[in-house]
């Protein structure tokens, strides 16, 4: 098994771009969860679905932020727009509901 | 609000010492999780221990929980300096991570 695949690995972009963040979770994992890294304020957890359906939305900071996940393979993070607070590591992490959890390595975001 | 909180926040120690990592966290639980991070990864899970557990032991690790403090301990015997990295707690499924303990292992 590949492991959580998150892409990019780095991103770096400018103030008022989009970004795109991309998670394909485990073959069978029906929990999605993604978290933002800091060193102020540590692993915050965005966003959890579980079967595809988003259940806790109540961490994503703005309406600049969105998560989808259309089917059981593939989920988006996105930014519209990107300020340079949103500069974090954005990680995915899957599991079977009520399991540990396996994160994916992450992707370095930088708004400059 | 954070489920699992650890403590100490930083602890450095030589290697072959034995490490100990403290969690607290709010409300009940039906399982903790350690974790460990190393720098610039993802998250690794460590080792899972259930509400009726009071100890549990994986290789050099040793988790203890007390459901009537609300906290757990994890204890890294004969540290190694590849034990060097952040270790954290959960215990809301995933929902909720403390800000980890960041663990030193000097040669």
């Amino acid at each position: 098994d590949a492991g959580v695949i998150q892409s990019p690995r780095h991103e770096v972009t400018e103030m008022g771009q989009e970004v795109t963040l991309r998670c394909k979770p485990i073959s069978g994992h029906n929990s999605l969860f993604w978290y933002r890294q800091t060193m102020m304020r540590g692993l915050e957890l965005l966003i959890y679905f579980n079967n595809n359906v988003p259940i806790d939305d109540s961490g994503m900071p703005e309406d600049r932020f969105s998560a989808k996940m259309p089917n059981a393979s593939f989920s988006t993070l996105k930014i519209q727009p990107s300020e340079p607070r949103d500069s974090a590591v954005y990680f995915c992490a899957s599991s079977r509901t009520g399991e540990k959890l396996f994160f994916g390595s992450g992707t370095q975001l930088s708004v400059l | 609000s954070q489920q699992g909180e650890e403590d100490p926040q930083a602890l450095s120690i030589q290697e072959g010492e034995n490490a100990t990592m403290n969690c607290s966290y709010k409300t009940s639980i039906n399982n903790l999780q350690w974790y460990r991070q190393n720098s610039g990864r993802g998250l690794v899970h460590l080792i899972l221990i259930r509400s009726n557990e009071r100890e549990k032991h994986s290789g050099r690790l040793r988790v203890t929980l007390d459901t009537s403090k609300k906290s757990s301990s994890l204890l890294i015997t004969a540290s190694r300096a590849a034990d060097t990295a952040s270790y954290f707690c959960e215990g809301a499924d995933g929902l909720t991570f403390g800000k980890g303990t960041h663990l030193i292992i000097q040669p």
